[in-house]
């Protein structure tokens, strides 16, 4: 079975300029969460949905918005792209958005704005 | 944004020595869960705890959950070349349908053979 998978793995990206990022997650998982990963730091977390619906935010800008679709597939959109929004966005999927089971992360995907 | 307290950042051990991190947090948490980070991927779930006192293992992988709910430690025996990565422990309250993970800042971990 396919795990998580992103997309695209790398991407650069201007200043100012808008971003889509991509996860689908593991066939009969209905949650995903995504999270910012700045080099030599942990996760941290920015959203997480179930059902299409947003279940949780974090400490993140209006700049960062989310959506999950029918298909329990996810987005993940920054507009207004700032050099500090540089990281690895990693998408998480679990059975259901409050599983005490951990999550499944997929590799990511590298975002460098110049 | 919040972050666990992770230590120790780095370690250097040799092939064989058995390996200690821990992690703290000023809040509690109803799950512990241990992940693992190598370049390129993303984390990888090694031991989850999920009860306070709770002591579990993994093969050469040994985690424990705090009596008090804001600690753990994660133990790694006999290393070999493959334990080399990145850990992170991360903390839990699940409950409804949303449960978002607090990471630490993790224990970068090199093993020389």
């Amino acid at each position: 079975d396919a795990g998580v998978t992103q997309s695209p793995t790398h991407l650069i990206k201007t200043r100012g300029q808008q971003v889509t990022l991509r996860c689908s997650p593991i066939s009969g998982h209905k949650s995903v969460s995504w999270y910012q990963q700045v080099l030599g730091q942990g996760p941290q977390f920015i959203f997480q949905y179930y059902e299409k619906e947003e279940r949780g935010r974090g400490n993140f800008p209006d700049r960062f918005s989310a959506r999950q679709f029918p298909n329990y597939s996810s987005e993940l959109n920054v507009n207004a792209l700032l050099l500090g929004d540089s990281a690895l966005y990693l998408c998480a999927s679990s059975l259901s958005g409050g599983n005490p089971y951990g999550y499944t992360f997929g590799s990511g995907t590298r975002l460098t704005v110049v | 944004g919040q972050q666990l307290n992770q230590s120790p950042q780095s370690m250097f051990i040799q092939e064989g020595e058995d390996v200690s991190m821990n992690c703290t947090s000023s809040s509690i948490f109803n799950t512990w869960l241990w992940y693992k980070q190598e370049p390129g991927e993303g984390p990888v779930l090694l031991i989850a705890l999920y009860k306070a006192g709770e002591l579990t293992s993994n093969g050469r992988l040994t985690a424990q959950f705090g009596i008090t709910r804001k600690d753990s430690f994660l133990n790694i025996s006999a290393s070999i070349p493959s334990d080399v990565g990145i850990y992170f422990c991360a903390g839990q309250n699940y409950g409804g349908s949303q449960g978002n993970l607090i990471f630490g800042k993790g224990t970068k971990l090199s093993v020389k053979p």
